[in-house]
């Protein structure tokens, strides 16, 4: 199957600080990639879904000027969490669909923020 | 806006145990459906998905799941688990038949399986 990196796979961060996760397709493109959020033994709730070269969109209750989301190719996206707190620490994870009949997902990004 | 529910949050069974694992969902629509499997320290990965004809799919790892519109479910099964299977399972559901859009996950099942 087609794989997804993320980087970092955690981070550390003061709070007020901002963090930029990225997420990459290695070996195909994707038009389309989400990000979710995963709370220690919850289920993935959908972020945003951006789509390349088009401006991403939010799920309800999702803060767009506190969750920026750049999807600036076809291989890479970018999540970034902008003055964080420690309730922003979570699992944030991404996934990229080349338009067929899978979304693939990354290994995810630990975030902690003191 | 839909909604995805699984009936038993952790499972535990010995090995060649079989297995089942609901998912229900809340959509009246078309939907494509999915089982995710998450190994410990590793990503999501497709076990198995479902989008039109035959309502029972025969995913990855000896994995099936049935489609049941009537009841709006999508159990997962599997006739006998190995210790390998320990992992945690996600329902997953995309409504509107967009195949690649965005996907509503449902709470999670893990699964231990005793040797």
């Amino acid at each position: 199957g087609a794989v997804v990196s993320q980087h970092p796979s955690w981070v550390i961060c003061k709070s007020g600080t901002s963090v930029k996760i990225e997420c990459r397709s290695l070996d195909f493109q994707a038009t389309t990639m989400f990000w979710y959020r995963q709370f220690p033994k919850q289920s993935l709730m959908l972020m945003a879904t951006s789509n390349e070269g088009s401006k991403a969109t939010y799920e309800q209750g999702v803060e767009k000027d506190k969750f920026l989301i750049n999807h600036a190719s076809l291989t890479l996206s970018t999540l970034t969490v902008t003055s964080a707190h420690p309730e922003d620490s979570s699992f944030y994870i991404c996934s990229a669909s080349g338009g067929y009949n899978e979304q693939f997902f990354g290994p995810g990004t630990r975030l902690t923020v003191l | 806006a839909q909604s995805v529910s699984q009936h038993n949050h952790h499972v535990i069974l010995s090995e060649a145990a079989s297995l089942e694992l609901g998912c229900n969902y809340s959509y009246g629509g078309t939907v494509n459906l999915f089982w995710y499997v998450q190994y410990p320290g590793q990503h999501l990965q497709l076990l198995l998905k479902y989008f039109s004809g035959d309502p029972l799919v025969k995913g990855i790892k000896g994995f099936e799941a049935e489609f049941i519109k009537s009841k709006f479910s999508f159990n997962l099964r599997k006739p006998s688990v190995q210790w390998s299977d320990t992992a945690e399972y996600f329902c997953a559901v995309n409504a509107g038949g967009t195949s690649y859009g965005k996907l509503t996950f449902g709470q999670g099942t893990i699964l231990t399986v005793h040797p």
